[in-house]
């Protein structure tokens, strides 16, 4: 089975530094995608960045990075140089396989605050 | 583009009372999902649709929820009858059928319809 965990329920960041949001997870399926969603108070769930498995390189989109190390099984996002509108909910999830048509494992998430 | 809307956003119901959300997926896409998220807890898969068929129920938590895809357009959600637990954010999301050279399919996520059973 598949499980995330989110170990931090609240972060603080001063704006303009950079913070690491940290994510575990457990599977024994060789092929697996991980994903971080961002979940403002307006409620939508916005898509961060993708890493696959199999991937060689940790993905960086923009300011977002995904310090991916397989042999711990974690998916850590790094935010780069923090604005207040980071200021969020942030969901990291799983699947099984590549394709993205499978369904999402969540974990419970992290509340960022940005601190001006 | 639209992106995919949840209808309707808040509903207010009586234990017993019975509840029907929907869900209008970004035109096109085949993959429909929708998942839950209880106060405090992680947001758990209930179900995915593939056009109009049902690829995965294995998420939802008993009979009294039932799920359709009506001609593989939007879906809807019924809880009949509605219990207390039944309280949390409802979030559909959608994506595209498997796309040759695509890394990955983008699930695309609607606002949520938050359901407060009383």
């Amino acid at each position: 089975a598949q499980k995330i965990t989110q170990t931090q329920p609240g972060m603080f960041v001063q704006e303009k530094e950079a913070v690491t949001l940290d994510c575990t997870y457990d599977t024994s399926d060789p092929s697996y995608g991980l994903f971080w969603y961002k979940q403002p108070s307006s409620g939508e769930m916005i898509f961060l960045i993708y890493q696959g498995s199999y991937d060689q390189q940790n993905a960086t989109e923009g300011r977002y990075s995904l310090n991916f190390q397989k042999a711990r099984k974690s998916a850590n996002l790094v935010i780069s140089a923090s604005q207040l509108g980071d200021s969020a909910m942030y969901f990291c999830a799983m699947t099984r396989g590549q394709t993205g048509a499978n369904n999402l494992f969540f974990g419970t998430g992290t509340r960022l605050t940005v601190i001006p | 583009e639209a992106g995919v809307t949840q209808f309707p956003s808040h509903s207010v119901i009586e234990k017993g009372q019975t509840v029907t959300l929907r869900c209008d997926p970004i035109s096109g896409h085949d993959n429909l999902y929708w998942y839950r998220r209880v106060m405090g807890k992680e947001i758990k898969f209930l179900l995915h649709f593939v056009k109009e068929s049902k690829q995965d129920e294995s998420g939802m938590p008993n009979n009294r929820f039932l799920a359709e895809r009506t001609g593989g357009t939007y879906s809807t959600l019924k809880v009949q009858p509605a219990e207390l637990e039944d309280s949390g954010v409802y979030f559909c999301a959608s994506s595209q059928g498997r796309v040759a050279g695509v890394k990955h399919n983008e699930q695309f996520f609607g606002p949520g319809t938050r359901l407060t059973v009383l």
